[in-house]
């Protein structure tokens, strides 16, 4: 079972859809989780730490739910910028990060 | 305002040379990761280093990888020996402390060819 699990889309949504994304990690001791946004095969940026408490930054909310091992993301009003590859990381034991493959989105127009 | 120094953006190596991949890390950061992506897969963990330490290399292959941190300077990624399967894109991450709670700030990358 891979430690950290997306489905790899790809999600073609109109602008101003809202698109969620999924994604199940095995290790039940990681403490700390991400979403970072790729774009291009360019360097991964940092979209949000999620908390158990979930949290929300604009148009983006990130949800934890630790009995299930599941986290997701949530876009609202999506825009074309937002079109890019959704990493879902999973903190490691020894400070490594733990990616998932990434779930591909595609806003049109 | 630097953030994570990768260099080069783009190398290219026939198989046997060596290839060596530098990152400084974000000011005030002393802890270095390095990652590597293959073409259509995700990230993968291959070391973790504090200054003139090996903290974690679970990831990295047994044979022709190697890296260091040294006090002064970047920290380098070598590979020395480069076969086809090498190429991929390599990527840095610094973070203040070695928390995994915290996240982690990247370079741009280098991406490595090999003919």
């Amino acid at each position: 079972r891979k430690e950290v699990e997306q489905d790899p889309g790809p999600f073609n949504v109109p602008e101003g859809a809202t698109v969620a994304f999924n994604c199940t990690y095995s290790n039940s001791a990681s403490q700390s989780f991400f979403w970072y946004r790729q774009d291009c095969r360019k360097e991964p940026k940092l979209l949000m730490s999620v908390y158990s408490s979930g949290n929300e930054d604009g148009r983006f909310t990130a949800q934890l739910n630790r009995a299930s091992q599941y986290i997701s993301l949530l876009i609202r009003d999506s825009k074309l910028s937002d079109s890019a590859t959704y990493l879902c990381v999973a903190g490691g034991s020894q400070g490594n990060l733990i990616f998932g493959k990434g779930t591909k989105l595609s806003v049109k127009p | 305002n630097a953030g994570v120094m990768q260099n080069p953006r783009h190398l290219v190596r026939r198989r046997g040379q060596e290839a060596r991949l530098r990152c400084s890390p974000m000011k005030g950061h002393s802890h270095v990761y390095w990652y590597r992506q293959l073409p259509e897969e995700g990230l993968k963990f291959m070391v973790y280093l504090q200054k003139e330490n090996i903290i974690d290399e679970s990831g990295m292959p047994k044979e022709r990888f190697s890296a260091e941190f040294p006090k002064e300077g970047p920290s380098i990624l070598r590979i020395q020996q480069v076969v086809r399967g090498d190429s991929a894109a390599y990527f840095c991450a610094s973070s203040p402390q070695g928390l995994g709670n915290q996240p982690q700030h990247f370079g741009d990358g280098t991406r490595l060819s090999i003919l």
